[in-house]
């Protein structure tokens, strides 16, 4: 089956500017999950979406926002970008069970870079 | 706060074994998972631990230990193909099994 699929694959973005990421979860996943990865700080925690909620938030400003569609496709926006958003942005689906959800499988990724 | 680390860097030889060691301070605990990134690629899953212990799954293997809050990955047969960053990833109570807090990774070079 399909994995996740995150476009665009690249992205390169004026600071100020505001941009969207989408991501595309496994059939049948309904939990979806963004991260940001950067060299510095790895892999962080964004939000977490289940059946089009909110269900669990990171430690990122309010310009850092996201939702969810009733096929479970995800979207993340960050507005007025500043530079340090340069990132690659990774979105995880995940099922979920009766003890919780899965192992989390991961898209490839969105590399923004903001110049 | 939350707190994961990891080795920075590590290199080994080919068929040889490679253990790498993860320790964590978190404000909960519902498990922990390896994952395995290769360069420019998605992080794929390699193993989850719940309960203390040994999980075996061919030539990876994951320990956990929950009052030392430490895990280790054991590598084993080494292969040229199993350089790649190595990420350990804890499971805060009251999030479901998503993955909410990262080590910063392992890198690890296998050389002949």
């Amino acid at each position: 089956k399909a994995g996740v699929t995150q476009t665009p694959r690249y992205l390169i973005k004026t600071r100020g500017q505001q941009v969207t990421l989408s991501c595309s979860p496994i059939s049948g996943h309904r939990s979806v999950s963004w991260y940001q990865q950067t060299p510095g700080q790895g892999l962080q925690f964004l939000f977490e979406y289940f059946s089009e909620t909110q269900r669990n938030k990171g430690n990122f400003p309010g310009r850092f926002s996201g939702r969810q569609f009733s096929n479970s496709r995800s979207e993340m926006n960050v507005s007025t970008l500043e530079l340090g958003d340069s990132a690659l942005y990774l979105c995880a689906s995940s099922l979920v069970r009766d003890g919780g959800n899965t192992e989390a499988f991961f898209g490839q990724g969105t590399r923004l870079t903001v110049v | 706060g939350q707190n994961i680390d990891q080795p920075t860097e590590m290199t080994a030889t080919e068929g040889a074994i490679v253990q790498i060691n993860c320790t964590y301070q978190t404000s909960g605990f519902n498990g922990l998972f390896w994952y395995q990134q290769h360069a420019g690629e998605a992080p794929t899953f390699l193993s989850y631990n719940v309960l203390d212990g040994l999980e075996e799954k061919g030539r990876f293997s994951s320990f956990l230990s929950r009052s030392k809050g430490y895990s280790y990955l054991l590598l084993k047969e080494l292969q040229m193909k199993d350089s790649a960053s190595y990420l350990c990833a804890v499971i805060l109570r009251n999030s479901g099994n998503t993955p909410l807090v990262f080590g910063k990774g392992t890198r690890l070079s296998v050389i002949a």
